[in-house]
């Protein structure tokens, strides 16, 4: 299994501002994910972040927007930029292990 | 390319009748199939996994699923609803892909528990 912690836990924010949303692991782990989840929907993946290269981003999500950093191997950044109310979700760290996924406990972003 | 299909986004049950969710699923791999549950206001809980042993899974809370390659779904269910059971649910499919795997949710299903 793997313990992931994320910071914040929620925040509130005013358009135009960047927020930074930090993940930790307990353990090293190869593949980190970064997803949202909008209110009332369902998790859209936003990037895969691997150790020592560049974010790989899903259609309909840009590095400008979502940059992320992947400094080791059980740490990783993704950073909501220029937001606006429609960047308002939930923003869910995840590693892969086995096949298998685990999540963090999320961060509530709220933009005003 | 993979992807998940829940066929029902809500899904009403009176308490001690059975539960069926249902889920679809296609994938150019073999996949690991999941499904997670979250509460309301909740983060997501893994309620079982599929990962190419026994094809009926069983997980937590009286749930299991069984996953049918001829049909390719991988519907959950559970003898009997409890009110706590109320909660959105997710059908999860995963691919190895190139050394990683890449994971793609379900629209989820809504479930409601009626006394």
């Amino acid at each position: 299994s793997a313990v992931i912690s994320q910071k914040p836990s929620r925040d509130i924010c005013q358009r135009g501002t960047s927020l930074t949303i930090q993940c930790q692991v307990d353990s090293q782990v190869t593949m980190m994910f970064w997803y949202r989840q909008q209110p009332g929907q369902s998790l859209t993946l936003i990037a895969t972040a691997n150790q020592g290269s560049e974010a790989t981003y899903e259609s309909g999500f840009v590095i400008d927007k979502f940059p992320i950093s992947r400094p080791n191997l059980t740490f990783s950044t993704l950073t909501v930029s220029n937001m606006s109310p429609e960047d308002s979700s939930i923003y869910l760290c995840s590693v892969g292990r086995e096949a298998e996924q685990f999540f963090g406990p999320g961060t509530r972003l709220t933009v005003l | 390319a993979q992807s998940v299909t829940q066929l029902d986004s809500h899904v009403s049950v009176s308490e001690g009748t059975p539960v069926l969710l249902r889920c679809n699923y296609s994938s150019s791999y073999s996949p690991s199939l999941f499904w997670y549950v979250q509460h309301p206001n909740k983060g997501l809980q893994l309620l079982l996994k599929y990962t190419s042993a026994a094809t009926l899974v069983k997980g937590i809370n009286g749930f299991e699923a069984e996953f049918k390659k001829s049909e390719t779904s991988f519907h959950l269910t559970k003898p009997s609803a409890h009110m706590s059971d109320a909660a959105e649910y997710f059908c999860v499919v995963s691919d190895g892909v190139g050394g990683g795997f890449k994971t793609i949710f379900g629209a989820g299903t809504r479930l409601f528990v009626k006394a």
